[in-house]
């Protein structure tokens, strides 16, 4: 069964702080793996898309890793901001991950 | 980046009722769109594949004839909920796939609609 994993379910951190998601999954095969960032009540919206043959690809402050021996994927947040506060999925192919809730605290 | 519509945003209907959530990409032809349904503080879960001109690709446990699916044009796709009942209640998103000639393969998302069956 395809399975997505994204640890930690939830984070709190401060302002300006930088912190790194984690997505681990069982899908194969897919053409691309994507981040996400969806506010409450709002579609999601992306943040980085990445090839298979990709490792990283970064999109301002956001920089997403991809390591396809481990099967394991990264979202790295630098010098974190209070609207950064929403939920982060990661989706390989056309599977969700279970998201990790960030909150960014003043 | 392209825009994904969808209307209503927000419905609120009667037990056994009907509802129709349209899905529009406004810039770009979509021949696969994507329909979703996520619960509260959960991940979307994939409904079905609606692909342009032929029937939709159900997921798993979700009933064909409950949840009717139309994708009649490149740029429209339209998700009716049958005979509604208050654990249809949900928040439903659609997507629509992105794929040119040489480029990326992407997914836009809708805004959502919140559907609330009393």
């Amino acid at each position: 069964k395809n399975q997505v994993e994204q640890s930690p379910q939830s984070l709190i951190i401060l302002e300006g702080k930088n912190c790194t998601l984690q997505c681990n999954y069982t899908v194969s095969p897919f053409s691309n793996l994507r981040w996400y960032k969806q506010d409450t009540g709002r579609g999601p919206v992306s943040l980085t898309i990445m090839t298979f043959s990709e490792n990283t690809k970064s999109n301002g402050r956001y920089t997403a890793t991809l390591d396809a021996d481990t099967k394991q994927s990264s979202l790295h947040i630098t010098a974190s901001q209070l609207s950064d506060s929403a939920s982060y999925i990661c989706v390989p192919g056309y599977i969700f991950g279970t998201g990790t809730r960030l909150k960014v605290l003043a | 980046g392209a825009v994904v519509s969808q209307h209503p945003s927000r419905v609120i209907c009667k037990s056994g009722t009907s509802v129709k959530i349209e899905c529009r990409s406004l810039d770009f032809q979509a021949t696969t769109m994507f329909w979703y349904r996520q619960f509260p503080k959960k991940s979307l879960m994939l409904m079905a594949t609606s692909n342009e001109g032929s029937k939709a690709t159900y997921e798993q446990g979700v009933e064909k004839d409950k949840f009717l699916i139309n994708h009649a044009s490149l740029t429209l796709s339209t998700l009716t909920v049958t005979s509604a009942h208050p654990e249809d209640s949900s928040f439903y998103i659609c997507s629509a796939r992105d794929y040119p000639q040489g480029g990326t393969d992407t997914q836009y998302f809708g805004p959502g609609t919140r559907l609330t069956v009393l």
